[in-house]
């Protein structure tokens, strides 16, 4: 069983502060997507990473797919009240592609940004 | 709006019952997943159907069921319902049945067994 192990659990930071989350396996992934999910909202897809030592910019979001395709990070630059969620990575592994898609989810990180 | 329909959106009902999720998936999406979000275990795959056959299956009870119609819409069906199935149940739906594409998710639907 591949497991996704995601640090912190939480976070709580203020306004303008800089953050970085993190995410682990064990195994190589075929390919990485970042979520954020919103109290009573479902899981909305902010990025998907396939290629090793990739980095996407999404505004003041960073996300870093490690060489060796087992870690990514995601990196928020002067976090505003606005970025208040759960932020979950979720991962396909190499061999599923043509077994079933499915993504597996790490638990995710709860960041709260105060004003 | 994501595209993604769930219905409905909150479903109380006491053990020993059976109830049934609905998705409708994003047009042109043909692949539809169905996970289990509690606040222990976050977001656990359930099963996935792709274009009306089952393609993949995770860690489903066997008192649980699904099916995908011809019309791509999907069902997910709980029975003998026990208090630990409480949880929110969420349908997301993808362009082909691969994992680059990401998945685009339903509202959920929050079931609640007393």
């Amino acid at each position: 069983t591949q497991l996704l192990e995601q640090s912190p659990q939480f976070l709580s930071i203020q306004e303008g502060e800089n953050l970085t989350v993190y995410c682990n396996s064990s195994s190589v992934f075929s390919s990485l997507q970042w979520y954020r999910q919103e109290p009573g909202e479902g899981p909305v897809l902010l990025v998907t990473v396939v290629t090793g030592g990739e980095v996407k910019k999404l505004k003041r979001l960073t996300f870093q797919f490690g060489d060796a395709r087992k870690d990514s990070s995601l990196h928020i630059t002067a976090a505003q009240p606005g970025d208040t969620g759960l932020y979950l990575c979720a991962g396909a592994w190499t061999g599923q592609e043509t077994s079933g898609s499915r993504l597996t989810f790490g638990e995710g990180t709860q960041l709260t940004v105060n004003p | 709006d994501s595209g993604v329909t769930q219905t409905p959106k909150h479903l109380i009902t006491a053990t020993g019952q059976r109830v049934t999720l609905r998705c409708s998936p994003r047009s042109g999406d043909l692949s539809v997943y169905w996970y289990q979000q509690s606040l222990d275990q976050g977001l656990q795959f359930l099963i996935q159907y792709y274009n009306g056959e089952e393609r993949a299956k995770g860690n489903i009870l066997e008192r649980f069921s699904a099916q995908q119609f011809p019309d791509l819409h999907s069902e997910l069906n709980l029975s003998s319902l026990e208090l630990g199935d409480s949880a929110l149940y969420f349908c997301a739906s993808s362009v082909v049945g691969t994992n680059y594409y990401g998945y685009t998710f339903g509202s959920g639907t929050r079931l609640t067994v007393v």
